[in-house]
């Protein structure tokens, strides 16, 4: 089964940007993954669907300044000009043999 | 609009069972796997289990495995979780989330999510 790790957390200025990572375990460095986010208090949103290629397919109504990469087993999530409304837990997931895992989300502070 | 509505959550004592139901609408239901996910409070995301679009293929976290039990029901357009032998830790939101196609992988759709508290 793969393993997805993530940063605990991450902080940036607003407006600035920022890369969140997620990275996968040995073996699982091809694997597509998911982006989503999770605002204080409310339920995940999709993000994203993420390859090894970089190529990427965003969800309904999501923003142009959240854009994914990937190199090698890492997969990237950027946030451009950063909003207030930004500020949220943000976790990766992939599949394998019928079972979903979820990295251990990655906590964003906008200052 | 695609929506996804969870149902049954509550206060269940430890070993007892609950039976949670999602509705889904805005979309072919039949066509996409489902999924249930939890969070337990103050912490991250754990998916629970799956299924396919056809209930053919179906899988389980190995927390719940032997306990839980997802089905469907494609013409009521309806997910379901029947849990049994409720443990403390299983006290979580639970979430039911569209997949993205029809067999387990990702998801793209979530909904707010029902609370279960297990406890004495």
């Amino acid at each position: 089964q793969p393993v997805v790790t993530q940063s605990s957390s991450a902080s940036a200025s607003l407006g600035s940007s920022v890369k969140l990572t997620c990275t996968l375990s040995s073996g699982h460095s091809s694997y597509i993954i998911a982006w989503h986010q999770q605002q204080p208090g409310k339920a995940p949103r999709y993000l994203m669907k993420l390859e090894g290629s970089g190529s990427y397919n965003k969800g309904s109504g999501v923003p142009d300044r959240f854009s994914g990469s990937s190199s090698g087993a890492d997969r990237y999530l950027t946030i451009s000009n950063l909003q207030s409304e930004d500020e949220a837990d943000y976790y990766c997931e992939t599949w394998d043999s019928n079972t979903v895992v979820f990295g251990g989300g990655t906590k964003l502070t906008v200052l | 609009e695609v929506q996804v509505v969870e149902s049954g959550g509550g206060l269940v004592q430890p070993g007892r069972s609950l039976r949670l139901s999602c509705a889904a609408s805005g979309f072919t239901f039949d066509d996409y796997a489902m999924h249930w996910v939890r969070q337990a409070p103050g912490k991250g995301l754990e998916w629970v289990s799956g299924i396919s679009w056809n209930s053919g293929t179906i899988g389980y976290a190995d927390s719940v495995k032997g306990r839980f039990t997802i089905s469907r029901d494609n013409a009521k357009n309806s997910l379901y979780l029947q849990m049994n032998s409720l443990r403390p830790e299983d006290t979580a939101l639970y979430y039911c989330a569209k997949g993205d196609q029809q067999l387990i992988r990702h998801f793209d759709y979530w909904g707010q999510g029902t609370l279960v508290t297990v406890s004495s």
